[in-house]
């Protein structure tokens, strides 16, 4: 079963706009951390924000913002005033555990357009 | 503070020879972990290596393998080459502190074709 879905292949918004972009998760797991990553055309993958499953405040990093609802196992990225530069994939990221062993898992990914 | 390094940037090999690939972690960083990117498979985890140990690793074939040094840098070896490992091979180094918190920050990446 898939851990990390994401449902958006592809999205589009308008600069200036807010967009969210969908995660859900699967894990049976109490202590868990929940990552979106960035990967422009260039190929690197950028941290952007992290939530862990005792947070109890949404993370917040300047334009990003990770709406967190635990109950519903879903944890979308909100980003506010779209930049031509938002352009990208995006891959939302789980990791379980509080031990050393556990390794991340990722999401298919969405490509966010964004249109002048 | 420098980022994780990977080194080379590009490689075209044929099928049947053998790879080498390099990883820098941040500096401080003692994990090192492993992935392989195609547009069919997405993202997928290879391996992580721990305080040159391995103690996680994928559902990859024997002929990847990887190891890492006492600076915690860290090669991967990819034997027999094949057309379908032709991808892009993402590092990613982190501090461990309690597991579920751990950030991995990425390298640039390695992107291998084989043909």
């Amino acid at each position: 079963a898939q851990k990390i879905t994401q449902t958006q292949p592809g999205m589009f918004v308008q600069e200036k706009e807010a967009v969210t972009l969908d995660c859900t998760y699967d894990t049976s797991d109490q202590s868990y951390g929940l990552f979106w990553y960035k990967q422009p055309s260039s190929g690197e993958m950028i941290f952007l924000i992290y939530q862990g499953s005792y947070d109890e405040q949404n993370a917040t990093e300047g334009r990003y913002s990770l709406n967190f609802q635990k109950a519903r196992k879903s944890a979308n990225l909100v980003i506010s005033a779209s930049q031509l530069g938002d352009s990208a994939m995006y891959f939302c990221a789980m990791r379980e555990g509080g031990n050393y062993g556990q390794n991340f898992v990722f999401g298919p990914g969405t490509r966010l357009s964004v249109l002048p | 503070k420098a980022g994780v390094t990977q080194t080379p940037r590009y490689l075209i090999k044929t099928r049947g020879q053998q790879v080498t690939l390099s990883c820098s972690p941040i500096s401080g960083h003692r994990s090192v972990s492993w992935y392989q990117q195609t547009p069919g498979q997405g993202l997928q985890f290879l391996f992580e290596y721990f305080s040159e140990t391995q103690r996680n690793k994928g559902n990859f074939p024997g002929r990847f393998s990887g190891r890492q040094f006492s600076n915690s840098r860290s090669e991967m070896n990819v034997s027999t080459l094949e057309l379908g490992d032709s991808a892009l091979y993402l590092c990613a180094s982190s501090a461990p502190l309690a597991g579920s918190t751990d950030t991995q920050y990425f390298g640039p990446g390695t992107r291998l074709t084989v043909l």
